[in-house]
């Protein structure tokens, strides 16, 4: 099936540990990202990936580091856990250079940290 | 003010009649406007884009776009209790694609 990826689909984790979430996709998109879903449903972009280089870095805490080892792969890792990281982390891809072209997510990762 | 503003709702309509969403974005550079649908516990899914002005049919769904507004709609047709889900619209500009907070429909049999 041609999708986008992503593990695990639920992470419950402690306050301070560190954690990582791996996303891949065979749709051979050039461009990838990481979106953050809060409580309130509101989706919003933290990292972009164009072909392993990071384009896109929103205002987001250092303690999250995003890899991306090919254009088919992004992972995030994060540092330090805090109870406000609990989110839906979402990952998705698009292909460059057309407007018509929405992005395709992944199917999220829940995370509750405790 | 927001990029990209929905009406949060819950909006609540009977089975068969017309679900009129709305959006509004910040930004008049915007280039191309998506419609999503995420279901409880699921990821967002595309269901309509427009770039032109004027109105874009598919099937049931028809998406509305006035730049000079800086406005979209989507509207669905003969609603199903199926439909039943959150509408998130999302304006790509900056080379990103921007979220609104979404609409909650609910469809009532």
């Amino acid at each position: 099936d041609t999708a986008v990826s992503q593990t695990p689909k639920y992470l419950v984790t402690q306050m301070g540990n560190d954690k990582s979430i791996k996303c891949e996709q065979n749709l051979g998109h050039d461009t990838m990202y990481w979106y953050k879903q809060d409580s309130k449903k509101f989706l919003k972009i933290m990292f972009s990936y164009n072909n392993k280089e990071l384009i896109i870095n929103e205002t987001v805490p250092n303690r999250f580091s995003p890899k991306s080892p090919d254009k088919a792969h992004l992972n995030l890792h994060i540092n330090s856990l805090e109870l406000g990281d609990s989110a839906v982390y979402f990952c998705a891809s698009s292909q460059d250079g057309r407007l018509d072209y929405g992005y395709t997510f992944g199917s999220g990762t829940r995370l509750t940290v405790v | 003010q927001k990029e990209v503003e929905q009406n949060s709702g819950p909006l609540s309509v009977p089975e068969g009649a017309i679900a009129s969403l709305n959006c509004t974005y910040s930004d008049r550079g915007s280039q191309s406007f998506f419609w999503y649908r995420q279901y409880s516990g699921k990821s967002p899914e595309l269901i309509m884009f427009i770039y032109s002005n004027g109105d874009k049919e598919d099937g049931r769904f028809t998406a509305q776009l006035n730049k000079a507004s800086q406005y979209v709609s989507l509207l669905i047709r003969d609603s199903q209790p199926s439909d039943s889900a959150t509408y998130l619209c999302a304006v790509r500009a900056g080379g990103k694609l921007i979220f609104g907070q979404g609409t909650e429909l609910s469809v009532k049999p």
